[in-house]
């Protein structure tokens, strides 16, 4: 039971490139959320899903794609980077009341 | 959603409790008060939840005011492992998706 699986772990991008996130849960949840952190702050959320072909935007969705075509993956794309989209970017999964299980992280860097 | 404040810092020596604080003064009678940590960089780590009643599990208590407007966490035995960020969270669960508003958290410095 690997839980929530995040690649990369690092990337560098130049900004205009686009590229996607990974993100992949074993544990059969439904709702997945990717949310970003940038330095000293709190984790803002960027988009969610409620299930298997359910998306819905969260605070900060702005640039950023998502799609659930099956339970366990959720990945995150962005279309054209942006230097304001240099953060670390975490997954989390749950189901039900569970507390949420967190990613890792991916830590993307935008030149 | 209900926001939540804490101080931005707390330091306590080893093996000393340590008693983190936050205020949710606009909690619903249906919110749960979760708590995480981030260690280093980590993904955030659960740590207890409740809703009105006070919890303990094997890392920490929590205790929640009656009109739960105010919760503490405590770390009965704190060790150099245990500094990290700490969030104080409501919860919302519902039909639109599992939502967690975090803030800038309290940074725990435990020392030796």
């Amino acid at each position: 039971n690997a839980g929530v699986t995040q690649t990369p772990k690092f990337q560098v991008l130049k900004t205009g490139q686009s590229m996607t996130l990974q993100c992949a849960q074993d544990m059969n949840h439904e709702y997945m959320s990717w949310y970003r952190q940038d330095p000293g702050m709190g984790l803002r959320l960027i988009h969610y899903s409620v299930g298997a072909g359910i998306t819905d935007q969260g605070e900060v969705p702005n640039g950023y794609n998502v799609s659930r075509s099956t339970t366990e993956d959720f990945p995150l794309r962005l279309l054209s980077a942006a230097p304001s989209q240099t953060s670390v970017y975490f997954c989390a999964s749950s189901d039900g009341d569970q507390p949420q299980h967190f990613g890792d992280g991916t830590r993307l860097s935008i030149l | 959603d209900a926001k939540t404040t804490q101080p931005p810092s707390m330091d306590c020596a080893e093996g000393r409790a340590a008693n983190l604080p936050c205020n949710h003064s606009t909690i619903s009678g249906n919110e749960y008060v979760y708590w995480y940590r981030q260690i280093h960089s980590q993904g955030p780590q659960y740590i207890i939840h409740g809703l009105k009643n006070n919890e303990t599990n094997e890392m920490a208590s929590l205790i929640i005011t009656e009109d739960r407007k105010s919760s503490t966490l405590i770390l009965p035995h704190a060790t150099l492992r245990d500094t990290a960020v700490y969030y104080c969270i409501v919860r919302v669960l519902g039909s639109s998706g599992d939502k967690l508003t975090f803030g800038t958290g309290t940074r725990l410095a435990v020392r030796p």
